[in-house]
């Protein structure tokens, strides 16, 4: 299995601070994407990094991905408590019998953001 | 375009029941996965649709089944409902494989 695995699972901030969160998988990926879930909802997608990217943002969020270490980061700069929401990372890949595509998802990392 | 939406939002059933769950893609997307979200297990991929061809499988027992339509909606169905099946059961939908997955609200399944 190449299950994402974010960590840490828990994560309790002050308004304004930054917030990261890790995510760490076992196989070659071809990209790697991020997800928020406020409770018991659908999940938001937030980001897609693919294998060749290092680094990407969009609006506070800023992801990394380093494919020699099999690990990605999420940053949520200047935090609202409005962010307050699970995230997970999610990777794609082919499976190893070649061509299957098998998405598989972290445990997630719980955000609380105190206004 | 309007999002991926899921019908009912919320199911009780008892065990040794059936259900089957809907979820309509968004407009021009091919590709519809299903997944099972509980606390204890996380997110599991249950299987995915491509133009009406289940092409990815989970490791869930044959009690789960789907399909999909020429529309490219998709249903899911889960026989002789267990304890263990209560979740919240996600469809989301894609252009095709290895792209962004738009989620639907969810289907919360109680199994009493």
């Amino acid at each position: 299995s190449q299950q994402g695995e974010e960590d840490p699972q828990a994560l309790s901030i002050q308004e304004g601070e930054n917030a990261t969160m890790n995510c760490s998988y076992k196989t070659s990926i071809n990209n790697l994407q991020w997800y928020r879930q406020n409770s018991g909802r659908g999940l938001v997608h937030l980001i897609l990094i693919r294998s060749n990217e290092r680094e990407k943002h969009s609006g506070r969020l800023r992801v990394t991905l380093d494919t020699s270490k099999k690990s990605s980061s999420l940053l949520i700069t200047a935090s609202r408590a409005a962010d307050t929401a699970s995230y997970f990372c999610a990777t794609n890949a082919t499976s190893s019998s070649g061509g299957s595509y098998i998405p598989t998802f972290g445990r997630g990392t719980s955000l609380i953001v105190h206004p | 375009k309007a999002g991926v939406t899921q019908t009912p939002r919320y199911l009780i059933k008892t065990r040794g029941q059936q259900v089957t769950l809907s979820c309509s893609p968004i407009s021009g997307h091919r590709s519809v996965s299903w997944y099972q979200q509980t606390p204890g297990q996380g997110l599991q991929f249950l299987f995915e649709y491509f133009s009406e061809t289940q092409r990815n499988k989970g490791n869930f027992p044959g009690r789960f089944s789907g399909r999909q339509f020429s529309n490219s909606r998709s249903e899911m169905n889960v026989s002789t409902l267990e304890l263990g099946d209560s979740a919240l059961y996600l469809c989301a939908s894609s252009e095709d494989r290895l792209e962004t997955q738009y989620f639907g609200p969810g289907t919360r399944l109680l199994v009493l």
